[in-house]
């Protein structure tokens, strides 16, 4: 989508080998998001950002670790990726204030990650 | 804590047909809905939005959705669907928390037109 870019569109891994997963935004949104899709599961939150180097975990954060030293850029590293890391990831972003209603997210494109 | 349930994992349905895709959410506060649609390949796009006032609220493409509080229900439903509507569509629920809002997802339904 316009104003949110995914990079890169497919990985392929081996397992025990770090990968970082970025995320670059041009429309100045405060939050940042990070969503892995699985069949069945929909979409789970693995981290989130509410403003630059402020970061919190969500569901399924185990594994994972991110970043955000600018306000448009927010990075997914896999410490040392697993099978079970082989996922969509989603990255989106939201310019909902934080006392007034959340508006919906922008999603990207996506990355396509497979450990083998 | 929040949790969004999707009835139907698939839906089947002939084009021009009517058709509702079930959503049911728990919450203990206040709480923002949204249903998202994903065409294959592509990521999700904001289909509509509750946020307050009127319980029946419009989206794109022709989709409607009504909120009911009393059965935490917030069904999508469209008069007559079009070939072109086959995708997947994924309620969710979103509240402020500590550091702000979080948005959780259900599994999906699958909506499937079939000419």
């Amino acid at each position: 989508d316009a104003g949110i870019t995914q990079s890169p569109r497919h990985k392929v891994t081996e397992t025990g080998t770090p990968v970082t997963l970025r995320c670059h935004q041009t429309e100045n949104h405060r939050y940042m998001y990070w969503y892995r899709q699985d069949p069945g599961h929909g979409l789970r939150l693995i981290h989130y950002s509410y403003g630059v180097k402020d970061t919190d975990k969500g569901e399924v954060s185990d594994g994972y670790s991110v970043s955000r030293s600018k306000t448009e850029d927010f990075l997914l590293t896999l410490e040392s990726a697993t099978s079970s890391q082989t996922s969509v990831y989603f990255c989106a972003i939201s310019d909902g204030t934080g006392t007034t209603a959340n508006y919906g997210y922008t999603f990207g494109s996506g990355t396509r990650l497979t450990v083998v | 804590a929040q949790s969004v349930t999707q009835l139907d994992s698939q839906v089947p349905v002939f084009e021009e047909a009517p058709v509702e895709l079930r959503c049911n959410y728990s919450s203990s506060v206040s709480v923002y809905l949204f249903w998202y649609v994903q065409y294959p390949n592509q990521g999700l796009q904001l289909l509509l939005k509750y946020l307050s006032g009127s319980t029946l609220v419009k989206g794109i493409n022709g989709f409607e959705a009504e909120f009911n509080k009393s059965q935490t229900s917030f069904p999508l439903r469209k008069p007559s669907v079009h070939i072109s509507d086959t995708a997947e569509y994924f309620c969710a629920v979103s509240d402020q928390g500590t550091g702000g809002f979080k948005t959780i997802f259900g599994a999906g339904t699958r909506l499937f037109v079939k000419a």
